[in-house]
């Protein structure tokens, strides 16, 4: 069974830096498409970032500079280091496997809150 | 960047009843669409890619139509399960999901 679990969501203050991890079972990340989306209060989903099987990493404009991608594969953990945080980027940051090509998000995480805010 | 728009924003319907969601791209996708069901504090569920194939494991009362820029959910006879928000993704450059559509009891 496909299982994907988040942590390291918390409060943390503009400017600050957060880890996420999401630790997947049933399941290689490292041959997979993996994506981190988020969802900001009372909002609808947005796409953060893509981390192809093949390493290529890819970012929406607004977290692009900021936000880093990454795996362990020893771990078989999804990673996404923020860092200069806005107010703008408290959201629930939910992990996701994409289908074989890269298209849907197929299984979900169930998410972890990240509030930005002094 | 594809903007998804969804309608309506809140849909009132009976059990039992049929519901008809609308997700509208602001250029074509072609049949590159997902729709996703998610109910408050989990994860969101895939239930139709490719416009129109639904998901292993979800109902049958569950169907999508369209293609080009304007889409359907269609849910046919209403489950208590089935109130939740619906939202709409697109995959054909890159991913953009529409504001979601809240499907509440009548």
């Amino acid at each position: 069974e496909v299982q994907l679990v988040e942590t390291g969501g918390g409060l943390i203050q503009p400017g600050g830096s957060l880890r996420l991890s999401c630790t997947a079972s049933g399941f290689t990340v490292s041959s997979n498409y993996m994506s981190w989306v988020r969802q900001a209060p009372g909002k609808g989903l947005e796409w953060v970032s893509l981390l192809y099987s093949g390493g290529s990493t890819y970012y929406t404009d607004s977290v692009k500079g900021r936000f880093t991608i990454s795996r362990d594969n020893s771990k078989n953990t999804l990673y996404l280091q923020m860092n200069s945080l806005r107010a703008e980027d408290t959201a629930v940051y939910f992990c996701a496997r994409l289908n074989h090509e890269g298209d849907y998000f197929a299984y979900w995480g169930q998410g972890t809150l990240v509030t930005v805010s002094s | 960047e594809i903007v998804m728009t969804q309608s309506p924003a809140t849909l009132s319907v009976s059990p039992g009843e049929r519901a008809t969601l609308s997700c509208r791209a602001s250029q074509s996708v072609s049949s590159k669409l997902a729709w996703y069901q998610q109910k408050p504090g989990q994860a969101p569920r895939l239930l139709i890619y490719g416009a129109s194939t639904r998901a292993t494991g979800i109902p049958a009362r569950f169907s999508g139509s369209g293609s080009g820029t304007e889409f359907t959910l269609t849910i046919s006879s209403l489950q208590s399960e089935d109130f939740a928000v619906y939202s709409c993704q697109q995959y054909n450059n890159w991913y953009t999901f529409g504001q979601g559509t809240k499907l509440e009891i009548k």
